[in-house]
């Protein structure tokens, strides 16, 4: 079955640091990707999605490009801020089925002052 | 626009009762989903309707948990009887129906965090 690997928090950087967030997936065909995001007490927001190979999702100027050959969909982030800490999930959501998303378990970020 | 309502927010019960959920859409939202997010794990999906109808309630435990969507529009999430592993937050989601612009794009609202003692 479909299946995201996010990579294991918390991430703990000092604004204005570079941020990865590594995520791969498992599905058959070619699903589109999302990257949720989810601060404290409030539910899920999308922050970006891409919906086919080589596509550039970008939001708040967090990006994640979608590459098939390695089933990835890494989320990177030049310079974050204090107001980024959150937990980042990425999602998947097969072709087949009735738009049912699949989501890893999950990456909290924490930025420092 | 409002956004998807969910309430209560919070809910501790003891195990062996039951409780109920309630989730009300962004209007004109045909399509609504139930997931348990487990502390720790990403969110599961338990069901999902098109408006009145059910059309996957594969992860649903279907012998205590059960859900309805009356007039296509509101939900209710019922737990009876609840068990301790049933701790967890229920996040209602929301997706406007293809024909009209819809692009699967799920709105969540806020949550219900559930303790069972």
């Amino acid at each position: 079955g479909d299946s995201v690997t996010q990579m294991e928090g918390p991430v703990t950087l000092s604004e204005e640091a570079f941020l990865t967030i590594n995520c791969t997936y498992t599905a058959t065909g070619y699903p589109s990707l999302f990257w949720y995001v989810q601060y404290p007490g409030e539910g899920l927001q999308l922050l970006l999605k891409a919906t086919k190979a080589d596509d550039k999702g970008s939001n708040k100027g967090f990006e994640a490009t979608y590459r098939k050959e390695t089933t990835s969909f890494h989320l990177e982030k030049g310079s974050v801020q204090v107001s980024d800490s959150a937990v980042y999930f990425c999602a998947l959501r097969s072709l087949s089925g009735y738009s049912t998303l699949t989501f890893g378990k999950g990456t909290m970020l924490l930025v420092s002052p | 626009e409002a956004g998807v309502a969910q309430s209560p927010r919070y809910k501790i019960i003891e195990k062996r009762q039951s409780v109920a959920f309630w989730c009300n859409p962004i209007s004109g939202h045909a399509t609504l989903y139930w997931y348990q997010q487990i502390l720790g794990q990403g969110p599961k999906l338990l069901i999902q309707f098109q408006n009145n109808g059910v059309v996957d309630d594969s992860q649903l435990p279907k012998d205590r948990f059960s859900a309805e969507r009356l007039k296509g529009v509101d939900s209710t999430l019922k737990i009876q009887p609840a068990k301790l592993e049933d701790s967890a937050v229920y996040l209602c989601a929301s997706s406007p129906p293809l024909g009209r612009g819809g692009s699967y794009e799920q709105y969540f609202g806020p949550g219900t965090r559930l303790t069972v003692t």
